[in-house]
């Protein structure tokens, strides 16, 4: 299994609402990503998980709220956002220093 | 800091021709490592080929090769016999070998095969 499995691949939220974005994979990867990706761009890293620990936060907005429950799953909480916000999300893996990452599909998000 | 540079915003060639996509770096580090990624329609950002910067020959995987010119730093991607599955965005991207997890990307090539 080399996969990593991203739900939902759409959300359309309301700026009051509170949704959550799933990420999981059974690769044995230790670390775990959360990108942000506007259209016709690269992607922009938001977090970083280590060894269920987070490693690398790159100044992110406190309405992202990232969650590693345990080595397979990554969670983004996602609060009170703003029309900026929409864009896709991709998350990844890869094993320790991460010379190949793997990227999920992404969840396409839309704040109305 | 790094910077990765790519001067062709979009691309497109006739199926079965070659094609090359540009890259260029810049980074004051001996040891690091480049890399071309693949984003089709699909979304799922894809691997296409990685250069040890340490290491002087061109990585090749099947129809892909690069041509890796580290003085110059220089990395570009030839896809060869190109197919109708290669339309994608292609990202380059550099890694130090210090920094366990951050990739610096450039801006991205849109490539085009047509039938």
């Amino acid at each position: 299994d080399t996969e990593v499995t991203q739900t939902p691949k759409h959300l359309v939220m309301g700026m009051t609402n509170k949704k959550s974005l799933k990420c999981e994979q059974h690769m044995g990867h230790r670390a775990m990503y959360w990108y942000k990706q506007k259209a016709k761009k690269p992607p922009e890293l938001m977090f970083v998980y280590s060894y269920e620990k987070l490693s690398i936060n790159e100044s992110v907005p406190s309405r992202f709220s990232p969650e590693c429950p345990n080595s397979s799953l990554l969670n983004l909480h996602l609060h009170a956002l703003q029309p900026e916000d929409s864009a896709l999300y991709l998350c990844a893996s890869s094993q320790d220093a991460g010379l190949k990452a793997f990227f999920g599909q992404g969840t396409r998000l839309t704040v109305v | 800091a790094q910077t990765v540079t790519q001067s062709q915003p979009e691309m497109s060639v006739q199926e079965a021709e070659t094609v090359t996509l540009s890259c260029t770096y810049d980074t004051s580090e001996n040891n690091y490592y480049l890399f071309w990624y693949k984003q089709p329609p699909s979304r799922q950002m894809i691997l296409v080929i990685r250069q040890e910067a340490y290491k002087q020959q061109n990585a090749t995987e099947n129809r892909f090769s690069v041509n890796f010119q580290k003085a110059a730093k220089s990395f570009s991607l030839k896809i060869s016999d190109s197919q109708l599955g290669d339309t994608a965005m292609y990202f380059c991207a550099f890694k130090k070998q210090a920094s366990n997890y951050q990739l610096i990307w450039g801006a991205g090539t849109k490539l085009i095969i047509k039938p």
